[in-house]
């Protein structure tokens, strides 16, 4: 019964290096959502993909992030050239379907940290 | 004006008490909304979904007030194990982005 799955849990990253998030859904799901959350903050919206597809990526910022989701294997959300600004816990979560009620589970997150 | 908002406490509240929290949103054309719990340091962790009927689980009663725009959870019988920041999140139709409060902490005294 595997949840939604991240790796790497934890990623410490010196200034200006890049970061690769990764995010597998939960079986069957096919709809991936990226979601950060900066401390003592609340969970923002950053990118929603579909195989192959970026549907809505409203909150990425517009520079140094990018996200995708191939037809085989992980979602990733790439950061580049990373600052102290963007140390935050990054969540995916996956939802089956889009019926009237888009259930979302969320993974357990990756924590960032930029020295 | 915040598009959810939720009061931040933190509510203390002694063990078996019943707790309520609300969450108001500011978009009428709101479709779908949600309740969740995040433990420190853990992933949010879906609670409810909140229908136009509201909902009951348990302990956990989710209501929704379309009127005057809010959402509601209620905890009867709280237990330690209650403890948790509590988050509401609401999306917009035709939206499938999730617009989360920014949570009530909560915390169940012995």
């Amino acid at each position: 019964n595997a949840g939604v799955m991240q790796n790497p849990r934890h990623l410490v990253r010196r200034r200006g290096q890049e970061a690769r998030l990764r995010c597998s859904p939960m079986k069957g799901h096919s709809h991936v959502y990226w979601y950060r959350q900066l401390p003592e903050e609340g969970l923002k919206f950053m990118v929603y993909l579909q195989k192959e597809n970026i549907i809505d990526e409203s909150g990425m910022p517009k520079e140094r992030f990018s996200a995708e989701f191939p037809k085989e294997g992980p979602s990733i959300l790439r950061i580049q050239q990373v600052v102290r600004g963007d140390s935050a816990a990054y969540f995916c979560a996956s939802s089956l379907n889009t019926g009237e009620f888009y259930e979302q589970y969320f993974g357990p997150g990756t924590r960032l940290t930029v020295t | 004006r915040k598009e959810v908002e939720q009061d931040p406490g933190p509510f203390n509240v002694p063990e078996g008490a019943t707790v309520a929290f609300n969450c108001t949103y500011s978009n009428s054309a709101s479709q779908s909304f949600f309740w969740y719990r995040q433990d420190c340091r853990k992933e949010p962790k879906l609670l409810m979904s909140v229908y136009s009927s509201g909902n009951e689980d348990g302990r956990f009663t989710a209501q929704l007030n379309r009127a005057s725009q809010y959402i509601s959870l209620l905890i009867r019988d709280s237990k330690l194990s209650d403890s948790a920041t509590y988050l509401c999140a609401v999306n917009d139709f035709g939206n499938e982005k999730l617009t989360f409060g920014t949570g009530t902490r909560l915390t169940i005294i012995p």
